[in-house]
């Protein structure tokens, strides 16, 4: 079945750098745009990045523009967050999400990698 | 603060009709047709309930339906169950970004 498994959360100190996975399965990989959206503790969704299908366009929200970049293995079926300078206010479950570009919508979601950031 | 604005909580009986509105601008929301709606159980990923403002996708029981108005979407679920309670949350891109809503807590009484 479709499924999107991420990993690599875990405590990290400010400042310090942290690199989440993202396994895909279930569908072909290299046909779709790829999210990361963050959800802090109690609190709501916030879309982070977006990444094309082939990687030639990528898009990040204000909040990480500058200390995060996104990247994917199509040959691995692979989504990556790589997470520099981070602050306190990363901290968050971070979810992958299946993007479809037509209706722009996020249709399959992981169960999310907890990120702590604190000292 | 979260890009979308929507009430923090809503409830009702069970067979009972409810509605979440989303408001953003002209922006986000009244500027394209890509609404999108998403479930969240406690502890688990959010799940899309709608997409396009009002398209349900196949697996998702009809009793869920999505509109639109200017810069304020709508979920309404119909004949509510207990299995309805969770939080909602609304979506729109917005040029080269998306925005979602604070999240509504759904409540079966």
């Amino acid at each position: 079945q479709v499924q999107v498994v991420e990993s690599g959360g875990g405590v990290v100190q400010p400042g310090r750098s942290l690199r989440l996975s993202c396994a895909a399965s279930g569908f072909i990989f290299s046909n779709y745009g790829m999210n990361w959206v963050r959800q802090a503790p109690g609190k709501g969704l916030e879309w982070v990045a977006v990444i094309w299908y082939d990687g030639t366009k990528k898009y990040f929200a204000d909040s990480v523009k500058g200390r995060f970049s996104i990247s994917r293995d199509n040959s691995k079926n692979t989504l990556y967050l790589q997470m520099n300078s981070l602050r306190a206010e990363d901290t968050a479950v971070y979810y992958c999400a299946r993007y479809r570009y037509s209706g722009s919508y996020f249709d399959c979601w992981g169960q999310g990698t907890l990120v702590t950031v604190s000292s | 603060q979260s890009a979308l604005t929507q009430p923090p909580s809503a409830s009702g009986s069970p067979g009972q009709s409810i509605t979440i509105s989303c408001t953003g601008t002209s922006s986000d929301i009244g500027g394209y047709n890509y609404v999108s709606w998403y479930q969240q159980h406690p502890g688990k990923g959010p799940q899309l309930m709608i997409y396009e403002v009002n398209k349900r996708p196949s697996g998702v029981p009809d009793r869920f339906s999505g509109s639109k108005s200017g810069n304020t979407a709508s979920l309404t679920v119909s004949g509510l169950q207990a299995e309805d309670e969770a939080d909602y949350y609304c979506s729109s891109y917005a040029g080269s970004r998306w925005v979602f809503g604070g999240g509504t807590k759904l409540t079966v009484l």
